[in-house]
């Protein structure tokens, strides 16, 4: 198993460039999560999907949209990237459990948007 | 907004010590308290966990420790080794979720040989 696996591992933009992240699972997990993850904010969600063709915004949506056509890839997509979102984004996949069970990550992009 | 709040930012420890963090946080519907390990370049990793039926959870070197009426958790680690630096982070259920973390801002630990 893979585990989760996300593409690329690195990129740099301009300001205004648009680009998208892929996150793959091979776990069979219903739940996906795209976090941010900036120095001394901790990880903060941006948008999930409970399931396949579905997806929810987190805390901080602006800027970004997700889509989750297939159960296991969630992309995540930046129309006119911004300085602000240079960041660290981090994909997880979590197994649909009655009580919240322990989310597996990614081993994460750098973005850099100059 | 919901807050998880995490102390200290930053630790450093003496090789064999206790490096200790504290986390607080907010009403939440169900009680499922994670800590996850962070080495640089790398995703977070679940390191422990506790369901607080106990109040402590214990694996190896590493202890959970949760006090429900002040609604704080804390991480323990005994015979801190080198191999432990890392930087922890804290969650908690978001409100009524039960797919949904809301985490700390983290902790830097550096283990001093």
């Amino acid at each position: 198993n893979a585990g989760v696996t996300q593409t690329p591992k690195f990129r740099v933009l301009k300001t205004g460039q648009s680009m998208t992240l892929l996150c793959a699972q091979d776990m069979n997990h219903e739940y996906m999560y795209w976090y941010r993850q900036d120095p001394g904010m901790g990880l903060r969600l941006i948008h999930y999907s409970v399931g396949e063709g579905t997806t929810a915004k987190g805390e901080v949506p602006d800027g970004y949209n997700v889509s989750r056509l297939k159960k296991q890839n969630f992309l995540l997509g930046l129309e006119s990237a911004a300085p602000s979102q240079t960041s660290v984004y981090f994909c997880a996949s979590c197994p649909q459990r009655p009580v919240i069970d322990e989310q597996f990550f990614g081993p994460g992009t750098r973005l850099t948007v100059l | 907004q919901q807050q998880v709040k995490q102390s200290p930012q930053s630790l450093i420890v003496q090789k064999g010590g206790i490096s200790i963090i504290n986390c607080a946080y907010e009403n939440t519907a169900f009680d499922y308290f994670p800590w996850y390990q962070q080495f640089p370049g790398k995703g977070p990793a679940l390191l422990i966990a506790i369901r607080p039926d106990v109040s402590e959870k214990k694996e190896g070197r590493f202890t959970i420790s949760f006090n429900k009426s002040a609604k704080q958790f804390s991480l323990h680690i005994m015979d801190s080794q080198p191999g432990d630096s890392a930087t922890y982070f804290c969650a908690a259920p978001r409100g009524d979720s039960n797919y949904q973390l809301i985490w700390g801002a983290g902790t830097k630990l550096i283990i001093k040989p």
